[in-house]
């Protein structure tokens, strides 16, 4: 069965500093999301995309936040200067077409800002 | 979004029926209930998806009364396996892809 992968899964980073987590979603997959979830909390929306652009964003997804799809296959999130709170689960999802009845997640990247 | 009211944990044992009851009194017209399960340190992962009356499949049932202001998600003889964070939500999936997670319901499986 396809599966979302996400790259790495773990990384640590002093506050500051970029980073950028990697998520190749399921193929052939056209609605992509970004979802972070700080320890022992709920699981928050960042921002969904389609079609090469942004489609709805929360209050979280502020200006040091970024996506981009560089090419076919990955879906990025970047960080362009972490703080320590920003320090959680980020989990990447994937969905083949608008109103399916699930998105796929996959396994996150636990992100560190020391 | 319609807001969710879900119990904040349940515990059972082995081999029982776990009934997990979600409020939602304001659910909109085109609005559909969804649940998800997630494990520590991993992803959400879709278990169910209702519109009205009953759904089932090879893992779950969702009971859904005439006026859809609550959900009940039914995990049948569950095994410790089945520990984990169960999610009702409830949206619009054909407009609104956003998933608006609630604080959820940690089921506790116990020997």
């Amino acid at each position: 069965e396809p599966e979302v992968t996400q790259t790495p899964s773990h990384q640590v980073t002093q506050m500051g500093q970029e980073v950028i987590l990697r998520c190749v979603p399921i193929s052939n997959h056209l609605y992509f999301y970004w979802y972070r979830q700080i320890l022992g909390q709920k699981v928050e929306f960042l921002v969904s995309f389609y079609n090469n652009e942004i489609s709805e964003k929360s209050e979280i997804f502020d200006d040091q936040f970024s996506v981009e799809r560089p090419d076919g296959s990955n879906f990025t999130l970047k960080i362009r200067s972490t703080k320590l709170e920003d320090s959680a689960m980020y989990f990447c999802a994937s969905q083949p077409l608008r109103g399916a009845d699930t998105q796929y997640f996959g396994p996150g990247t636990r992100l560190t800002v020391l | 979004l319609a807001k969710t009211t879900q119990p904040i944990s349940m515990d059972s044992y082995e081999g029982q029926e776990v009934n997990i009851t979600c409020s939602h009194n304001n659910i909109a017209t085109n609005d559909y209930i969804t649940w998800y399960q997630q494990f520590p340190s991993q992803g959400p992962r879709f278990i169910i998806q209702g519109y009205k009356t009953k759904v089932t499949n090879e893992v779950a049932s969702l009971f859904i009364p005439a006026d859809r202001k609550s959900s009940t998600l039914s995990l049948p003889r569950v095994s410790l396996s089945d520990t984990a964070v169960y999610y009702c939500l409830v949206g619009d999936t054909y407009n609104n892809n956003d998933m608006r997670f609630g604080a959820g319901t940690r089921l506790t499986v116990k020997p």
